[in-house]
């Protein structure tokens, strides 16, 4: 389909153990966001790119997180020294521009990342 | 402080009109109001963006006072798929300072 598509659906890994969970945006949108949601909760702002730059990461929660957009399309995050904490659904959506008003936003159906 | 209050929950019958009210008393004027639906294990789906007095598409209404301070989602004739999660933002830019998710509302909706 030509929908925002998110990568490994499931991951399930073990406390201190590094993950890299990715997104495939719809093609041609410049604006990236990746998002967090525990349960029972509304996501959480991770981290905004426009094109290849990370315009806001200031949602990362410390610097076991890390996101990158080499080529302003595919986009990788990337968390290191796992913890329990971590586990959670993790949102990428992207949309045609950043430019304000930002209009709608289009979600994948996220990456369940659960750390034993 | 958070940006916008909503109902955790509500309930309703199928076949009527359902009004989820949402406070955001400290919008700013470039602010947008956007309203997110989302099912479980789905991502959120965009349902309706206004600025100020009322946008209707095809699935809902978005009912906005003249002081912006409040919004008003109205789904017609809601069925039982209708159950979900319902989420207003205001912003109007990407980022933290942007387009934050508060808790939502359940919406329950039965036969």
């Amino acid at each position: 389909g030509a929908g925002v598509s998110q990568t490994p659906s499931n991951k399930v890994t073990e406390k201190g153990k590094y993950v890299e969970l990715r997104c495939d945006p719809i093609s041609g949108h410049t604006a990236l966001y990746w998002y967090r949601q525990s349960l029972g909760q509304g996501p959480e702002f991770l981290i905004y790119f426009q094109g290849t730059g990370a315009a806001d990461d200031s949602g990362l929660p410390n610097d076991r997180f890390f996101a990158v957009r080499p080529e302003g399309s595919v986009s990788t995050l990337k968390i290191q020294r796992t913890e329990r904490g971590d586990s959670a659904v993790y949102l990428c959506a992207s949309s045609p521009s950043g430019l304000r008003p930002v209009g709608e936003l289009f979600f994948g159906e996220g990456s369940r990342l659960t750390v034993l | 402080l958070a940006k916008t209050t909503q109902p955790i929950s509500m309930d309703s019958y199928e076949g009527q009109e359902v009004n989820i009210t949402c406070s955001h008393n400290n919008i700013a004027t470039n602010d947008y109001i956007t309203w997110y639906q989302q099912f479980p294990s789905q991502g959120p789906r965009f349902i309706i963006q206004g600025y100020k007095t009322k946008v209707t598409n095809e699935v809902a209404s978005l009912f906005i006072p003249a002081d912006r301070k409040s919004s008003t989602l109205s789904l017609p004739r809601v069925s039982l798929s209708d159950t979900a999660v319902y989420y207003c933002l205001v912003g109007d830019r990407g980022g933290a300072d942007g387009l934050t998710f508060g808790k939502g509302t359940h919406l329950i909706i039965q036969p």
